[in-house]
């Protein structure tokens, strides 16, 4: 069973570029999360993508977006990139339909963004 | 909307020592309940979780949490602490199945668990 993955595991952009993160949900999964972990912080929920449609959505603004594809993989996208966006980004996979697993979530390594 | 307070954001103990690592949610139903840990430069890796049934969870690494309600709290312990459970340990909690806020997880701000020789 391989686990989730995401890609790449740091990253460096400047202020008003863009970014695209991956992530590949656990084998078995249909729904991949993103969690924004500012250091020293919990992780806070970004969106959530379930058979390819955004299905509950933090406190983040619209530069935030991200697309779920038929293999349940998915990317996250930062527009307008801003210095506060420096941070690890954590996907996390599970299996919605699978109600006694209490939306027991599988976090992958995290993608460490830095913005200059 | 659901909070998760934990209590005391540095924890020392001395290697052999009783680990506590207090949380306290706020929510109007009682929540689907999580612990996490997460070691440096890594992912968070869950120890154990509530959903319902008996009020005492046992999880991964000798870790053990009891759900109570009146309380609202959901407190991690290990009788007998070891050096490899040095790392940060977060409490989260999710919406029950059905709601709109199932397996969307609110963390707490976390608690950094540091074993003494």
């Amino acid at each position: 069973e391989t686990g989730v993955t995401q890609s790449p595991t740091h990253l460096i952009k400047t202020r008003g570029q863009q970014v695209t993160l991956r992530c590949s949900s656990q084998s078995g999964h249909n729904t991949v999360s993103w969690y924004q972990q500012a250091l020293g912080q919990g992780p806070q929920f970004i969106f959530q993508y379930y058979r390819e449609e955004e299905n509950g959505r933090g406190n983040f603004p619209p530069r935030f977006s991200g697309l779920q594809f038929p293999n349940y993989s998915s990317e996250l996208n930062v527009n307008a990139l801003e210095l506060d966006d420096s941070a690890l980004y954590l996907c996390a996979s599970s299996s919605q339909t699978s109600g006694l697993a209490g939306g027991e979530q599988f976090f992958g390594p995290g993608t460490r963004l830095t913005v200059l | 909307a659901q909070s998760v307070t934990q209590l005391g954001s540095h924890v020392s103990v001395s290697e052999g020592a009783l680990v506590l690592l207090r949380c306290n949610y706020s929510s109007s139903v009682p929540p689907y309940l999580f612990w996490y840990v997460q070691y440096p430069n890594q992912g968070l890796q869950l120890l154990l979780k509530y959903t319902t049934g008996a009020t005492l969870v046992k999880g991964i690494n000798g870790f053990e949490a009891e759900f109570k309600k009146s309380e609202t709290s959901f407190h991690l312990t290990k009788p007998s602490a070891h050096m490899s459970d040095a790392a940060e340990y977060f409490c989260a909690v999710s919406g029950r199945a059905g709601g709109t806020s199932y397996g969307k997880l609110t963390f707490g701000q976390g608690t950094i668990l540091t074993v003494h020789p």
